[in-house]
């Protein structure tokens, strides 16, 4: 089975740029999660898709962050325009979802996206 | 609002010696507790997790206990080897919607 694949793995911009970070998630995983993870922090949930719908996004900067998940299959997180605290690693991940649409806990994650804002 | 606290790192271990890493939550409710563990190189991964008191989660020799009144989930390993030096993160999971609370992450290096 496919894991979560995301790209790109590694990115370097300058502030005040823009970038953005694509996930395809575990086929059939209707949950999909972006955390951001600071170095020596753990990951902090930024957005997380129910199908294409928005669960939560209450930890997410809207000023500069936006993120979408057409068709509810792959996601696309965007940063615009960087700071240099944005510099971290954007992990995705995808849950399984269960008819009553309580989630069994398991997150599948990808390996991240390392992102260096100079 | 939940959190998770966690032992600081880095933890340096010879190989064989005793594991423990410490992790105590504040949630309202119920929570299912979790152990993720990150390899050099790759993504998060599930160790194990235990979804109410007093449960026990298990998965290649390591173990964790639900102590609810201690509010406490802590890591164990009896024999640790030189391939469990990773990072390992606590984690909870105190609502429906699945999403899950980390905490800051313990590095363990297992030296030969």
């Amino acid at each position: 089975e496919a894991g979560v694949a995301q790209s790109p793995r590694y990115k370097i911009i300058e502030k005040r740029q823009s970038v953005a970070f694509w996930c395809n998630p575990i086929s059939g995983h209707a949950t999909l999660y972006w955390y951001q993870q600071i170095l020596g922090q753990g990951p902090k949930l930024l957005i997380q898709f129910q199908n294409n719908g928005v669960v939560d996004d209450s930890q997410l900067p809207k000023d500069r962050f936006s993120a979408e998940r057409l068709k509810g299959v792959d996601s696309t997180l965007k940063i615009q325009p960087a700071k240099l605290e944005d510099s971290a690693v954007y992990l995705c991940a995808s849950s399984f979802t269960r008819g009553a649409g309580v989630n069994t806990g398991e997150l599948f994650f990808g390996e991240g996206s390392r992102l260096t804002v100079l | 609002g939940d959190s998770v606290t966690q032992m600081e790192g880095p933890v340096t271990l010879s190989e064989e010696a005793f594991l423990t890493i410490n992790c105590t939550y504040t949630a309202t409710g119920y929570p299912s507790l979790f152990w993720y563990v990150q390899y050099p190189g790759e993504g998060l991964q599930l160790l194990l997790k235990a979804t109410k008191a007093d449960d026990k989660g298990s998965n290649k020799g390591f173990e964790a206990t639900y102590r609810k009144e201690t509010t406490s989930f802590h890591l164990e390993k009896g024999s640790v080897q030189v391939s469990d030096s990773a990072v390992y993160f606590c984690a909870l999971n105190g609502g429906s919607q699945g999403n899950l609370i980390f905490g800051k992450g313990t590095k363990l290096s297992v030296k030969p």
